[in-house]
């Protein structure tokens, strides 16, 4: 019930196109669902976030699609760049309190010029 | 800089050996995690401190240690124990908007 399972490993898009990362949960109390993105030998760093409340966020060029129903969530980056090649995290967790984070297995992104 | 600071950047053990790294936060936050990842791995949580001395262990203790007697610090012992402590690990820290985590740069720590 804790897993967050995340597709594909690895991903290649040409520049310009969309790049897209699937994400899919089982702990329906669940109520915070970020993306990080992480450069080799870095840090990862907050990307995007949501909340259930909402189908969709965008930021940018990064959106954020929500099916609470199917307990799923997307990101999607449009007109992708060189610059976007890292590796992406889908994360879950209840927001309140200690924020106990359950990872997906991360999807390495290159985008080639 | 706020931020969070990780030290040291790159640390080798021998077998048998413990040793302690360290994480210092300057964002005022109350929560602050110890992470662990393995090459072309998620991210698995190793302690958690939601308030000075106070902690929990989170998915993968078993060998790890902690103290958190200071807000600003949660410094993380390696143990002998841990029967395989190559991995990067990250310190985290969390509040303000959304509780959000943020990230320290990591720690290599290799066995030899």
């Amino acid at each position: 019930q804790q897993q967050v399972k995340q597709s594909p490993q690895s991903l290649i898009v040409q520049k310009g196109g969309i790049s897209i990362i699937n994400c899919a949960y089982e702990n329906t109390a669940f109520d915070y669902f970020p993306w990080y993105q992480q450069f080799p030998g870095k840090g990862p760093a907050l990307l995007i976030a949501i909340r259930p409340d909402v189908s969709e966020k965008k930021e940018g060029r990064f959106t954020i699609s929500f099916n609470k129903s199917a307990k799923q969530f997307s990101l999607h980056i449009m007109d992708s760049q060189p610059g976007d090649s890292a590796t992406y995290f889908c994360a879950a967790s209840i927001i309140q309190g200690a924020q106990k984070l359950v990872f997906g297995q991360g999807t390495r992104l290159t985008i080639n010029p | 800089d706020g931020g969070i600071t990780q030290s040291p950047k790159y640390l080798f053990r021998k077998e048998g050996q413990n040793v302690t790294l360290s994480c210092e936060q300057n964002l005022n936050h109350d929560a602050m995690y110890w992470y662990r990842q393995d090459p072309g791995q998620g991210l698995r949580l190793i302690y958690y401190s939601q308030i000075v001395n106070d902690f929990q262990k989170g998915d993968i203790a078993e060998g790890y240690s902690v103290s958190r007697e200071k807000k600003e610090s949660f410094p993380l012992t390696v143990t002998s124990a841990q029967k395989n402590p190559t991995a990067f690990y990250l310190c985290a820290s969390s509040g303000g908007y959304q509780n959000t985590i943020y990230f320290g740069e990591g720690s290599w720590l290799t066995v030899v």
